[in-house]
C-alpha cells in the first residue's frame, strides 16, 4: 500500500535555486523520513523527523512536519546539479515496522 | 553507516526460470528485512516483511508462492522469483532494520534489476 502523495511529481530548477517538495500522508505516524534515489540505484536516507517535532535541519536540507495537516515538506537550499535525483518521503506508523513510501518527486537541477 | 549488500545487481533470465536475489547486512544483525519492488519512474511498493527464523509476512496482493522469501540467518534474506514472467521484470530493493522494533531507520541495498525475456 502507498501512504504518501508527493508534489510536484517533477521539478526542474537552476543551480543555486531552492527546491521544495511536499508530502501528504493519510494515517497517524511515528516518524516521517526523506530518502534520495539516484536513477537505478538504491536509496539514501536523508533525514528523519519524529511526530513530536515540527522542523529539522541537516546541512542544506530543511524538513517540516505538520501532523494536523498530515503533511511534510523538504527544502533543499542552494541546489547543485548533483542534487538531481528522485526524492521520496516515507512514513512509519505506530505498532508497525513497515516503512511506506510516497509517490516521489523527480528533481532536476540544471547547471 | 550500516551497509546492506544485494546480489546480483542485475540479472536477465528466460521466462519460466527462477531467480534468487540475496540481501545481506554486512556489519549488523537484522532480525527484520523488507523487500520492495519498484517499476520505472514509480515509487517503492512494499512486498513483504522478512523475519529471521519465521515466515515472511506478505502485503495484500503479493503472491507468496511466486515470491519466496527466506530469512535463515540474522544477516541474510533471500527473495526467489519463481517461474518468472516478463511482467515480473522490475527493480527489487531490500532494506534491513538495525536495532529494535520501531527505531525506524532502514538501510537499503543497491537494488537488483530483474529482466525476464
Amino acid at each position: 500500500s502507498q501512504q504518501g502523495e508527493e508534489d510536484p511529481q517533477a521539478l526542474s530548477i537552476q543551480e543555486g535555486e531552492n527546491a521544495t517538495m511536499n508530502c501528504s500522508y493519510k494515517t497517524s505516524i511515528n516518524n516521517l523520513q526523506w530518502y534520495r534515489q539516484n536513477s537505478g540505484r538504491g536509496l539514501v536516507h536523508l533525514i528523519l523527523i519524529r511526530s513530536n517535532e515540527r522542523e529539522k535541519h541537516s546541512g542544506r536540507l530543511r524538513v517540516t512536519l505538520d501532523t494536523s495537516k498530515k503533511s511534510s515538506s523538504l527544502l533543499i537550499t542552494a541546489s547543485r546539479a548533483a542534487d538531481t535525483a528522485s526524492y521520496f518521503c516515507a512514513t512509519l506508523s505506530y505498532n508497525t515496522d513497515k516503512l511506506i513510501f510516497g509517490t516521489g518527486t523527480r528533481l532536476q537541477v540544471f547547471p | 553507516g550500516a551497509v546492506v549488500s544485494q546480489h546480483p545487481s542485475w540479472v536477465i533470465c528466460k521466462s519460466g526460470t527462477s531467480v534468487k536475489i540475496e540481501c545481506r547486512s554486512l556489519d549488523f544483525q537484522a532480525t527484520t528485512m523488507f523487500w520492495y519492488r519498484q517499476f520505472p519512474k514509480q515509487s517503492l511498493m512494499l512486498m513483504a516483511t522478512s523475519n529471521e527464523g519465521s515466515k515472511a509476512t506478505y502485503e495484500q496482493g503479493v503472491e507468496k508462492d511466486k515470491f519466496l522469501i527466506n530469512h535463515a540467518s540474522l544477516t541474510l534474506s533471500t527473495l526467489t522469483v519463481t517461474s518468472a514472467h516478463p511482467e515480473d521484470s522490475s527493480f527489487y530493493i531490500c532494506s534491513a532494520q538495525r536495532g529494535g522494533s520501531g527505531t525506524g531507520e532502514l538501510f537499503f541495498g543497491e537494488g537488483s534489476r530483474l529482466t525476464v525475456l
